[in-house]
């Protein structure tokens, strides 16, 4: 257990539903992300929040919709989803002035889109 | 730009043997971070090790070493007397000084420890 917690593990969905990723951490960082990891492609940062601010969307389409409503829990709402958006997707936090210890990041959502 | 290079995707070992984990990075910043992680199975990366850009000094924990060579941009890791629990991906990031706290990582190596 790494203190970051994503619900659910696996979420199957059509093209047409909403859904919504959870994190949740229970480190007391101020930094929280989201980044897509699909198969062999490098990592790809989508959100970045500081103290519950959007600091960073790296042209994520709008399909993806981030939420951060304390410092606590970290959405990712979806909507008309493709294909491609098939993945997992990780949380990560981190605490800026203690980041000997790097970031810490949760098991993932895998995620498929049919 | 930010680039970090695992030219390795796939490594197949035997138990007992060492293997070296390569990572070359591109960066124009002088003030850098350079981590490596680890991705079981199970799917979250663990953290191993984090090296800011003015410490070269080499680094040993365990089984686990780490190269880190300024003038190749080089940030290897080597595992000596590989196990079977050490099979997973391994990612090296890369991080800018200031600004955005975001990691710029490498595809990734899949290492497979076999009996």
């Amino acid at each position: 257990e790494t203190g970051v917690t994503q619900t659910p593990r696996h979420l199957v969905m059509g093209m047409t539903n909403k859904k919504s990723l959870k994190c949740e951490q229970h480190l007391g960082h101020n930094a929280m992300y989201w980044y897509k990891q699909s198969a062999k492609k490098p990592l790809e940062l989508m959100f970045v929040y500081n103290f519950k601010e959007q600091t960073e969307n790296n042209s994520v389409p709008s399909r993806f919709s981030p939420e951060c409503p304390n410092s606590s829990h970290l959405f990712l709402h979806l909507h008309t989803l493709q294909p491609e958006d098939s993945a997992l997707y990780l949380c990560a936090t981190s605490q800026p002035d203690r980041e000997i210890y790097g970031y810490t990041f949760g098991s993932g959502t895998r995620l498929t889109v049919v | 730009a930010q680039k970090v290079t695992q030219a390795q995707t796939e490594i197949s070992v035997v138990e007992k043997e060492d293997v070296t984990l390569d990572c070359v990075y591109e960066t124009r910043d002088t003030t850098y971070y350079l981590f490596w992680y680890k991705q079981p199975p199970s799917g979250e990366l663990v953290f191993l090790i984090r090296r800011n850009s003015f410490d070269e000094q080499n680094e040993i924990s365990g089984r686990y070493s780490w190269n880190f060579q300024k003038s190749t941009s080089s940030f290897n890791f080597t595992i000596t007397a590989s196990q079977v629990v050490d099979s997973a991906v391994y990612f090296c990031a890369l991080r800018m000084e200031g600004g955005s706290e975001k990691l710029v990582f490498g595809k990734g190596t899949k290492l497979t420890v076999n009996p």
